[in-house]
């Protein structure tokens, strides 16, 4: 039973360039969450969808940042004309809240990404 | 200030008790957590708590809850090696569960 797997692990792009970054939930989990994590910080809540929804995007940043959960595929976070700001460890998510739920986050084990 | 917060250090020497607290300043949370990230990977829930309750201990691990002062606590006996890591206090929050800055655990001979 494969966990979240997200890819890639580790990515490196130019000023300027985009970022994409997949993540495929457990399997039978319908929300998936997006986190960053900088250097001697928590992890920040970035978006939580579902499938073909955003539910809850208040920790995008207002520009350059995307993500989107189609019907079929994975999630995928997306940073268009990066900037050496953005460079951090991207953290999928993903639960299937149910009846007694405790709300636990299943993560995968990030995408490290590097902005020259 | 921030809505979780924690120390971002601890050093515990081997076999000593390990005691990681963590402070919240919305008390609607139904659970609060702890997660642990061991490098280079992902997180993983250690345990929870759910607010209706004082105390959960789960084999090392037990964990204090003080509503009134908004005060949570991991306490992890006989400290080992193998628990170096840093550890997250979070707090579930309506759509999303909100991350402490986590306590890096070090652990000396």
């Amino acid at each position: 039973n494969a966990g979240v797997m997200q890819n890639p692990r580790h990515l490196v792009r130019r000023r300027g360039q985009e970022a994409r970054l997949r993540c495929s939930p457990m399997k039978g989990h319908s929300h998936v969450y997006w986190y960053r994590q900088l250097p001697e910080e928590g992890l920040k809540f970035m978006v939580y969808l579902q499938k073909e929804n955003i539910i809850d995007e208040s920790g995008m940043p207002k520009e350059r940042f995307s993500a989107e959960f189609p019907k079929e595929g994975p999630s995928i976070l997306r940073i268009q004309q990066v900037v050496r700001g953005d460079s951090a460890a991207y953290f999928c998510a993903s639960s299937n809240p149910g009846q007694g739920d405790t709300g636990e986050l299943f993560f995968g084990e990030g995408s490290r990404l590097t902005v020259l | 200030g921030e809505d979780v917060e924690q120390s971002l250090f601890l050093s515990v020497r081997e076999g000593d008790s390990s005691v990681i607290n963590c402070t919240y300043t919305d008390s609607s949370s139904t659970y609060l957590y702890w997660y642990k990230q061991e490098p280079g990977a992902g997180l993983q829930l250690l345990t929870y708590i759910f607010s209706n309750m004082d105390m959960k201990q789960d084999q090392r691990l037990t964990v204090l809850l003080n509503k009134k002062d908004k005060h949570l606590s991991l306490r992890i006996a006989d400290t080992q090696t193998g628990d170096s890591a840093i550890y997250f206090c979070a707090r579930a929050s309506a759509s999303k569960i909100i991350f402490g800055s986590g306590t890096r655990l070090s652990i000396r001979p």
